[in-house]
């Protein structure tokens, strides 16, 4: 029973690179959420999203940054032209329909901009 | 301005003792709370939770306690293990945000020493 799979693990991307973030919830999760951590701070909402529907971007920067959930394969996060401030963890969540706020969590992907 | 706050970055506690861990919130809107235990490379996972309609949830080894009217949650850990050891967040939600749309602390380091 696979868990919430984030890859890579780790990126590197030079400034002004995409980078592209994979996220395949646990089986039977219709609900996918990414989350970013910075340095020595806590988790911070990006975006919710249902399958190929956005939900809640409310978190998301409004310039650079995109999230998708199609109807199959994995949720995407994407950046584009990344600069070093970008670098941080970035996770993703799945829930099951109805199921609150209870959040599974992926292992995140280290995002660092050279 | 941060709406959930862990005010101890750190925590050092020995095996078999009682951890209490702090989390303090400004928005009177959140009506749910949860604790979630990181550790090393892995994303966070989900501890325990409670409503605001309630002043106390316990599981095992885990109680959190929360008292509204100083907007103060905790969370107790008895005993305490090495396996603890762990980062803990505090979470926040149903100020009008979204499903999932968590409003995390910044997490407080628990050492648990043999």
């Amino acid at each position: 029973n696979a868990g919430v799979m984030q890859n890579p693990r780790h990126l590197v991307r030079r400034r002004g690179q995409e980078a592209r973030l994979r996220c395949s919830p646990m089986k039977g999760h219709s609900h996918v959420y990414w989350y970013r951590q910075l340095p020595e701070e806590g988790l911070k909402f990006m975006v919710y999203l249902q399958k190929e529907n956005i939900i809640d971007e409310s978190g998301m920067p409004k310039e650079r940054f995109s999230a998708e959930f199609p109807k199959e394969g994995p949720s995407i996060l994407r950046i584009q032209q990344v600069v070093r401030g970008d670098s941080a963890a970035y996770f993703c969540a799945s829930s099951p329909q109805g199921s609150g706020e209870k959040l599974f969590f992926g292992s995140g992907t280290q995002l660092s901009v050279l | 301005d941060q709406q959930v706050k862990q005010n101890s970055p750190s925590l050092s506690v020995q095996e078999g003792r009682i951890s209490i861990l702090n989390c303090d919130y400004t928005n009177s809107m959140f009506d749910y709370f949860l604790w979630y235990k990181k550790y090393p490379a892995e994303g966070p996972t989900f501890l325990i939770s409670i409503s605001s309609i309630k002043d106390k949830n316990e599981d095992g080894r885990f109680t959190v306690f929360l008292n509204k009217s100083a907007k103060h949650l905790s969370l107790h850990i008895v005993p305490s293990q090495p396996g603890d050891s762990a980062v803990y967040f505090c979470a926040a939600s149903g100020y009008g945000g979204s499903q999932g749309n968590l409003i995390f602390g910044k997490g407080t380091k628990l050492s648990v020493k043999p």
